[in-house]
């Protein structure tokens, strides 16, 4: 079966580093994406990996790795606003994404 | 970036009544739109995929007859709540794809839909 695996909830400091870690099975693979989702508001697009690999876009990174089904989030200079869910979502060969639960970032003063 | 609307953004009704619900991409064409309901504190629920021009593909265990889904013109799907009961009640999201790059959905605000 298709499964993807996240920690539901995680804790961190402000201005402090934080890495949410995601694993994948899937039917083929197509890419990963990382959402970020405010309480009551609807996810809004933050990565794509498709290669191997780090992508940094401003305080926020996303590495993959395909041959470990393996992908995190990094996220710098936390910012109280920073505090929400963040998605992971394989796409598969049928290019349907697979969802995560979604993990819970407090972020703390 | 590319932008979709959700109308109405939340909505109140009697048990028994139906409820429509209006996609639109603003500033493209969407060749397919998703519909998702999230339960609060859960992920995203995929319900439907839907291409404009032809009949929606519906995720197991979501009922056709009581989620009408129409996907018109390439900017606009509309999901219809037949018959709605209180557990229905939901966060209902779209989002929509060119179809050109899969890179990218691009979601809708939502709509909360509480049936009393």
């Amino acid at each position: 079966g298709q499964n993807i695996d996240q920690p539901t909830e995680m804790t961190a400091t402000e201005g402090a580093i934080v890495q949410i870690n995601c694993t994948y099975q899937t039917s083929g693979f197509n890419g990963l994406f990382w959402y970020q989702q405010h309480a009551g508001e609807a996810p809004t697009f933050l990565s794509y990996n498709v290669l191997d690999g780090l992508e940094e876009k401003g305080r926020f990174s996303s590495f993959l790795s395909r041959s470990k089904g393996y992908s995190y989030l990094l996220l710098k200079e936390l910012q109280m606003k920073d505090s929400a869910s963040y998605l992971c979502a394989a796409l598969d060969s049928n290019y349907q994404l697979i969802w995560g639960a979604g993990t819970k970032l407090i972020i703390k003063p | 970036g590319a932008v979709v609307s959700q109308h109405p953004s939340r909505v109140i009704c009697k048990s028994g009544t139906s409820v429509k619900i209006e996609c639109r991409s603003l500033d493209f064409q969407a060749t397919t739109m998703f519909w998702y309901r999230q339960f609060p504190k859960q992920s995203l629920m995929l319900m439907a995929t839907s291409n404009e021009g032809s009949k929606a593909t519906y995720e197991q265990g979501v009922e056709k007859d009581k989620f009408l889904i129409n996907h018109a013109s390439l900017t606009l799907s509309t999901l219809t709540v037949t018959s709605a009961h209180p557990e229905d009640s939901s966060f209902y999201i779209c989002s929509a794809s060119s179809g050109i790059d899969y890179n990218e959905q691009f979601f809708g605000p939502g709509t909360r839909l509480t049936v009393l």
